[in-house]
């Protein structure tokens, strides 16, 4: 059963940048899907920001592409997402997942809350 | 890209169907077959519930089905039970790897 965690600090200032990390078990990054972020605002829609293949090809939101840089580890089993000049419009729940070929995601990390605030 | 659009709310009595919508463009629902249907419980992680359209996920009741239609997609819930009460949101395959989702709609069980 492919299970994933996200983990990060809960709290980011201002200008800052965004870092977070999902540790995947029960299957290989390898396995042939793609490793994908999405976020969600409190109380609103989803928005996806993007996703890795286990070569290293990366795949981002037009919106976020100019602040955003996902990476992987394959030998550790994570993924990392780093999100930079962070304002409060960045505040939200940060979900990680596995994302198949043609962009459906299953299964999806708990979720860890990120909160842009000095 | 956009948001998907849904509406932003949907209701029905236990036992009832409800149809909720999807509408995107011709550069994503319109053109790709690859839509999904996430359920979302409060404070939960989204589950998936229907992929490419009208395909379940082993362990979905057979009570959700998916059907596309040009732009806009749908996601119909029969025989409503009280633990269908969620948010619902729908996504699709936009080209290059990217993927838009919809706003999301809440489904209430009266």
């Amino acid at each position: 059963q492919v299970q994933l965690q996200e983990s990060g600090p809960g709290l980011v200032k201002p200008s800052e940048t965004l870092s977070l990390t999902c540790a995947v078990s029960g299957d290989s990054i390898g396995s042939g899907y793609y490793w994908g972020w999405i976020r969600q605002p409190p109380g609103k829609g989803l928005e996806w920001i993007g996703s890795i293949y286990h070569t290293g090809g990366t795949y981002y939101n037009p919106s976020l592409k100019s602040r955003v840089t996902i990476s992987v580890d394959t030998s550790k089993k994570k993924f990392s997402l780093k999100l930079t000049s962070v304002t409060a419009a960045d505040t939200a729940a940060y979900f990680c997942a596995r994302v198949g070929s043609w962009g459906s995601v299953e299964p999806w990390g708990q979720g860890t809350l990120v909160t842009v605030s000095s | 890209q956009s948001a998907l659009t849904q509406p932003p709310s949907a209701s029905g009595s236990p036992g009832q169907s409800v149809t909720i919508s999807c509408t995107g463009t011709s550069s994503d629902v319109g053109y790709y077959n690859h839509v999904s249907w996430y359920q979302q419980h409060p404070g939960k992680a989204p589950k998936v519930m229907i992929y490419e359209v009208n395909k379940r996920p082993s362990g979905v009741p057979d009570r959700f089905s998916g059907s596309k239609s040009g732009n806009t997609a749908s996601l119909t819930v029969s025989g409503l039970q009280a633990e269908d009460e969620a948010d619902y949101f729908c996504s699709s395959y936009a080209g290059s790897n990217n993927v838009v989702f919809g706003g999301g709609t809440k489904l209430t069980v009266l």
